[in-house]
């Protein structure tokens, strides 16, 4: 149980154009996922925490206009990189807590690597 | 604001040795603090979850501790295998979920 995916896995784009990441949670609802980045040899930062029917909470110096995210259903929670350039490049991982879990234990997604190019 | 440290941040070893992840963090006031793995390009595999009232966990050749007092937890690795070979990141729950940078462990056949 507790199975998140993403898609895609991986993705190359041109710089300038949109990117879209899906964050599934298989067999839970979830009203909270998490949103991070992973640059090579570095740990997960955390960029927004993504609410079930409510705006999107972001850490400090993540611009929210050029990370859009939408939480529109309870296994659901999709991240857009907007005019992506190649410093966007980097591994995106989501993670969730599922609703009925008192203990706050985050489960993670494969991660999906990002390049533009 | 919380900060988590672990060391080493790289370990190499034989087959066969028992070994010991440190983990630290500033704020004791967490809710639990989580072992993962994570081997490379891929995402992150929940090892260990130790609530902020237990001490340790166990789950195979893994053990975890947790002393929430002194802000430390370690993950104890017993008789490691090269399949082992991966990054193990620490995390605490606080008002958020903090990691640390990861010690890249390197198991040799």
């Amino acid at each position: 149980g507790a199975v998140v995916s993403q898609h895609p896995s991986w993705v190359i784009c041109k710089s300038g154009t949109s990117v879209k990441i899906e964050c599934r949670s298989l067999d839970f609802q979830a009203t909270t996922m998490f949103w991070y980045r992973q640059f090579p040899k570095q740990s997960l930062m955390l960029m927004a925490t993504s609410n079930e029917g409510s705006k999107a909470t972001y850490e400090q110096g993540v611009e929210k206009d050029k990370f859009l995210i939408n939480h529109a259903s309870l296994t659901l929670s999709t991240l857009t990189v907007t005019s992506a350039h190649p410093e966007d490049s980097s591994f995106y991982i989501c993670s969730a807590n599922p609703i009925v879990e008192q203990n706050n234990e985050q489960f993670f997604g494969p991660g999906t690597r990002l390049t533009v190019l | 604001k919380q900060e988590v440290t672990q060391i080493p941040a790289a370990l190499s070893v034989p087959e066969g040795e028992n070994l010991v992840l440190n983990c630290s963090f500033t704020d004791s006031a967490i809710y639990n603090l989580q072992w993962f793995r994570q081997d490379p390009g891929k995402g992150l595999t929940s090892l260990l979850l130790i609530q902020s009232s237990q001490r340790e966990q166990t789950s195979g050749r893994l053990n975890a501790s947790l002393d929430k007092s002194s802000g430390r937890s370690t993950l104890y690795i017993a008789a490691s295998q090269p399949g082992d070979s991966a990054t193990y990141l620490c995390a605490v729950t606080g008002s958020r979920l903090t990691f640390g940078e990861g010690t890249q462990l390197t198991v040799n056949p």
